[in-house]
């Protein structure tokens, strides 16, 4: 039962336009989200994360929404680098429970 | 501030032998977490090590075990080797906390065969 889902394998975005990748999850004690980034080779980066209690979470071109009613979390990359192309996973934490639950990634390619 | 870092970076073992991995925490930090990451999914949490108790485990057999070390280092050991066990073997550091981000290394590669 996959509890965080990233239903896109992957996404391809011109340089310097939008990309939003999505993630979906069920778990309703979840209240903590953040996104990784992984490079092949290297281990994931954190990248950005938003508690429950917040709606949007902005760090330079980055930003992340919650849709607590939908389940439905995004991160928006404005605008779109090459050196962004990599995986980007979408992890989960309930209060409670110290661990992370990872949705299976989707890999960003951004085109010249 | 040296990062995380976890050797070896890879490993070939036969299926029902051992294998211990390890990994040195981030300066500083005093929580070590286990992932392991299979081909084409996200990680899953093996389990964590805070001042060298283990304090959360996900849904992984007792074959796999650990230890963190005073200095805060950690193995991860996996006996009687499956097939299954095959993946990529991720540690990460922290300084513990339920929101504080997580500090990766680069992995250990791990394939039975």
């Amino acid at each position: 039962d996959q509890q965080v889902k990233q239903n896109s394998p992957s996404l391809s975005v011109q340089e310097g336009r939008i990309s939003i990748l999505n993630c979906d999850y069920t778990n309703s004690m979840f209240d903590y989200f953040l996104w990784y980034k992984k490079y092949p080779a290297e281990g994931p980066t954190f990248l950005i994360s938003i508690s429950s209690i917040k709606d949007k979470n902005e760090d330079g071109r980055f930003t992340v929404f919650l849709n607590k009613s939908a389940k439905h979390l995004s991160l928006h990359i404005v605008p779109s680098q090459p050196g962004d192309s990599a995986v980007y996973f979408c992890a989960a934490r309930a209060d409670s429970n110290y661990q992370l639950i990872w949705g299976a990634g989707t890999k960003l390619i951004i085109k010249p | 501030e040296t990062g995380v870092t976890q050797s070896p970076t890879h490993l070939i073992k036969t299926r029902g032998q051992q294998v211990t991995l390890r990994c040195s925490s981030q300066s500083g930090h005093n929580t070590v977490s286990w992932y392991q990451q299979a081909l084409g999914q996200g990680p899953q949490f093996i389990f964590q090590y805070y001042r060298e108790e283990e304090n959360g485990r996900g849904n992984f057999p007792p074959r796999f075990s650990g230890l963190q070390f005073p200095n805060y280092s950690s193995e991860l050991n996996v006996n009687a080797l499956e097939l299954d066990d095959s993946a990529l073997y991720l540690c990460a550091s922290s300084l513990g906390g339920v929101n504080e981000k997580l500090f990766f290394g680069s992995g250990t590669q791990l394939s039975v065969l």
